[in-house]
């Protein structure tokens, strides 16, 4: 069974333009969340997807936002980049909403100049 | 509001020698309590997890253990190997705590050959 897949793995962008991260989860997981991990914040929840609803948003600004797609892919944007959005980019999935098993993906790593 | 703490934050061990790793939270709406470990370059990886209906749970070499009045949970790493150098987060989640994961500042392990 395959792992949950993000797409790209690395990114460079410039200040004030915006991003798309992708995220495959494991077949047959409904449930899609995101989290930003940087050296000073360390692991940080942005949101949760399931059944193509935003069921959860953490305390990141209106600039991120996701959504989900039927077959519970996963998207998720930040506009106006600003140069501490530079992180690692992290896609989890599990089953059913959060609070049971959730696996990553690799991550994204974001870089912005 | 940091939900989670985690200590210590650096541990070097001895090769067979046992890793201990602490973690301590504040909400009490929180019931699974997953421990992830990291490699350079990749994303978190489910190791063991625990829910409050149980004191300690082993798989293998790995040993959570709760102890619920406290609002404590520890990792225990048997017989540390070369390995399990990489980092380590303790996390907890909820249904009535918005159900995502949150979690500790992570251990850098470092087991000496």
């Amino acid at each position: 069974k395959a792992g949950v897949t993000q797409t790209p793995r690395y990114l460079i962008k410039t200040r004030g333009q915006q991003v798309t991260l992708s995220c495959s989860p494991i077949s047959g997981h409904r449930s899609v969340s995101w989290y930003q991990q940087t050296p000073g914040q360390g692991l940080q929840f942005l949101f949760e997807y399931f059944s193509e609803t935003q069921r959860n948003k953490g305390n990141f600004p209106g600039r991120f936002s996701g959504r989900q797609f039927s077959n519970s892919r996963s998207e998720m944007n930040v506009s106006t980049l600003e140069l501490g959005d530079s992180a690692l980019y992290l896609c989890a999935s599990s089953l059913k909403l959060m609070n049971t098993e959730a696996f990553f993906g690799q991550g994204t790593r974001l870089t912005v100049v | 509001q940091q939900q989670v703490k985690q200590s210590p934050q650096s541990l070097i061990v001895q090769k067979g020698g046992i890793s201990i790793i602490n973690c301590a939270y504040e909400n009490t709406a929180f019931d699974y309590f997953p421990w992830y470990q990291q490699f350079p370059g990749k994303g978190p990886a489910l190791l063991i997890a625990i829910r409050p209906d149980v004191s300690e749970k082993k798989e293998g070499r790995f040993t959570i253990s709760f102890n619920k009045s406290a609002k404590q949970f520890s990792l225990h790493i048997m017989d540390s190997q070369p390995g399990d150098s990489a980092t380590y987060f303790c996390a907890a989640s909820g249904l009535r705590a918005g159900n995502m994961l949150t979690f500790g500042g992570g251990t850098r392990l470092m087991v000496k050959p």
